[in-house]
């Protein structure tokens, strides 16, 4: 059980497109999804936290208009990488808390996002 | 704040070889703590969690990690690595209503 789901996992697309990924809890509900960035060989960063019906909490640093997050089902978050550019390369990785089971988190495979 | 020192960067250990990750932790209360290992490419994979009761706690693939609270430390360790066990570690503090922190991470090299 517990598992997260992601799609695409890997995309390329041109500078100044969006580009949609998807996070889907499979087989439990999630109130609160969570939307990770990672750099080659570096640590994950949380970007956001996206909460079931209302508005994603972002981090400092990271820019709302950039990236829009919407958590419209307990089961599917998507994250919209606005306008993007080479720099916003990177793989992102979706995560999950399950209601029941407040104290962990249940992450996705990841996207690798290339943008030329 | 709450933070993650992962000391390590790289680490290579021959194959049969013990094995100890270390993880200190600065959190302002009794912290949830989580080990996960991420092959190239992959996500995140919980080998073990610690959230209360027993400090040793046992995890997937033959892990364990000791909870160490008057050194702030969540060391993972293994008896006898094996090949397949190479690959990103990051230990990370935190969950229920508040986010998770992660170390910088751990890469592990075994050697055959």
């Amino acid at each position: 059980g517990a598992v997260v789901s992601q799609h695409p996992s890997r995309v390329i697309c041109k500078s100044g497109t969006s580009v949609k990924i998807e996070c889907r809890s499979l087989d439990f509900q999630a109130t609160t999804m969570f939307w990770y960035r990672q750099f080659p060989k570096q640590s994950l960063m949380l970007m956001a936290t996206s909460n079931e019906g209302s508005k994603a909490t972002y981090e400092q640093g990271v820019e709302k208009d950039k990236f829009l997050i919407n958590h419209a089902s307990l089961t599917l978050s998507t994250l919209t990488v606005t306008s993007a550019h080479p720099e916003d390369s990177s793989f992102y990785i979706c995560s999950a808390r399950e209601d029941r089971v407040r104290n962990e988190q249940f992450f996705g495979p990841g996207t690798r996002l290339t943008v030329l | 704040a709450q933070s993650v020192t992962q000391p390590d960067i790289h680490i290579t250990v021959s194959e049969g070889a013990s094995l100890e990750l270390r993880c200190n932790y600065s959190y302002g209360a009794t912290p949830y703590l989580f080990w996960y290992v991420q092959s190239p490419g992959q996500g995140l994979q919980l080998l073990l969690k610690y959230f209360s009761g027993d400090t040793l706690v046992q995890g997937i693939k033959g892990f364990e990690a000791e909870f160490k609270r008057s050194q702030s430390s969540f060391n993972l360790r293994k008896p006898s690595v094996h090949w397949s066990d190479a690959a990103e570690y990051f230990c990370a503090v935190g969950g229920g209503s508040e986010k998770l922190v992660f170390g910088k991470g751990t890469k592990l090299t075994v050697n055959p």
